[in-house]
């Protein structure tokens, strides 16, 4: 049950877009359209963005979007505002032990 | 609208045990499946237990398999976890979400475990 692989930082300018990737394997992120991901920021707790790889909860700005490759998911912010600047982590399904994994965190940082 | 409270948190020598509690409201709770998650200091979420709605199914991650055990109360909409043989790496914030097909909708605001003699 290994974390899923995301870059420890990112950042862009104010208007710009930033895509965040996470890698996992067959038997989790590639084996399941069971991605989601969570925006957290300091000393709150995490909010979902995107489920099912591609949808956006009731509430979230279209900025905001995901996709999928193989066993690489991807979450893009397009028109970066200043409130984006959080930590975002994704998650999936593990397998058929109903089991959950979390990726390792990306730091996000609007210059 | 969901509200999600978690409780028992607090500081415990290593080898003992706590129960953490989250009181749920706002919603149906019995439809609904449940899961911990917990944050250690300046470091990543990480998913510990699942259970799903009657309590038919029950999971957990590698690290706590075995010291750890998830149960529910649908009468008082209540979701527990119980902490037994904890060390110093389960030290960390615990999280309670709500859960449907493995997206976690609704957090609560986490309560504290600190494990140190």
């Amino acid at each position: 049950q290994s974390a899923l692989t995301q870059p420890p930082s990112a950042s862009g300018s104010p208007g710009q877009s930033v895509t965040i990737s996470c890698t996992g394997t067959s038997s989790d992120v590639g084996g399941y359209n069971y991605v989601s991901w969570y925006q957290q920021h300091p000393d709150k707790a995490p909010k979902l963005m995107i489920y099912e790889v591609t949808k956006r909860p009731s509430g979230v700005p279209d900025r905001f979007s995901g996709s999928k490759s193989g066993n690489t998911a991807s979450l893009t912010v397009t028109g970066l505002q200043a409130e984006d600047e959080a930590d975002y982590y994704c998650s999936s399904s593990a397998g058929n032990n109903n089991l959950r994994v979390f990726g390792t965190g990306t730091k996000v940082t609007v210059l | 609208q969901v509200q999600l409270v978690e409780s028992g948190g607090g500081l415990v020598k290593p080898g003992g045990s706590l129960r953490l509690s989250c009181a749920a409201s706002g919603f149906r709770f019995s439809d609904y499946s449940m899961s911990w998650i917990r944050q250690a200091p300046g470091k990543g979420l990480e998913w510990i237990s699942y259970i799903s709605d009657a309590s038919r199914r029950m999971s957990y991650a590698d690290s706590v398999r075995g010291r750890f055990t998830v149960s529910r109360d649908d009468a008082r909409n209540f979701l527990y976890l119980q902490l037994n043989s904890l060390r110093a790496e389960d030290t960390a914030v615990y999280y309670c979400a709500t859960e449907s097909y493995y997206r976690f909708d609704s957090w609560g605001q986490g309560t504290q475990v600190t494990v140190s003699s």
